[in-house]
């Protein structure tokens, strides 16, 4: 079954300091999100993308997070200049088309000290 | 978008039959019903999605009642590993849709 890949799954890092997370969608998917969950707390929207630019964002995606989908297979988000409330399990989804079905990758857990 | 209610949790027993309803009272023409289950520590997973009467796989069933104005979710026979929380999302293909998680219903299953 095709799924969602998403790298690292968990990276610590220093606060101040720039991470990208990566994700590999599913091949014939043209809707990609991100999402993040801060621990013991409800999924949260980020961003979607589609068509090669976002599509919509919401109040957290501010200046510090990007994304990109720089080679057609992967689909990368940055945070320039992470803060400690930045730590939680971001996630990646990918779907065929709006309001179809979210394939969501493992996860990757940030941790900023 | 139409917003979601549900129960914050359930508790059930092995073997027990389990149903969640959803509201949403102000849920549009093109809207569909969408539900996820969340392990700790994972991604949401989907479930079932459904957009009037009765939807059922391999894993649930979906009732949607005529003025479509709740949902129920219904797992018949569920196991421990049922434990999860289960998010309830309503939403349209067409214009701007974002999947939006609300707190969901955390449903413990005791032996």
């Amino acid at each position: 079954e095709p799924e969602v890949t998403q790298t690292p799954s968990h990276q610590v890092t220093q606060m101040g300091q720039e991470v990208i997370l990566r994700c590999v969608p599913i091949s014939n998917h043209l809707y990609f999100y991100w999402y993040r969950q801060i621990l013991g707390q409800k999924v949260e929207f980020l961003v979607s993308f589609y068509n090669n630019e976002i599509s919509e964002k919401s109040e957290i995606f501010d200046d510090q997070f990007s994304v990109e989908r720089p080679d057609g297979s992967n689909f990368t988000l940055k945070i320039r200049s992470t803060k400690l409330e930045d730590s939680a399990m971001y996630f990646c989804a990918s779907s065929e088309g709006q309001g179809r079905e979210l394939f969501f990758g493992e996860g990757s857990r940030l941790t900023v000290l | 978008l139409a917003k979601t209610t549900q129960p914050i949790s359930m508790d059930s027993y092995e073997g027990q039959e389990v149903n969640i309803t959803c509201s949403h009272n102000n849920i549009a023409t093109n809207d569909y019903i969408t539900w996820y289950q969340q392990f700790p520590s994972q991604g949401p997973r989907f479930i079932i999605q459904g957009y009037k009467t009765k939807v059922t796989n391999e894993v649930a069933s979906l009732f949607i009642p005529a003025d479509r104005k709740s949902s129920t979710l219904s797992l018949p026979r569920v196991s421990l590993s049922d434990t999860a929380v289960y998010y309830c999302l309503v939403g349209d293909e067409k214009g701007s849709y974002i999947p939006t998680f609300g707190r969901g219903t955390s449903l413990i299953v005791h032996p």
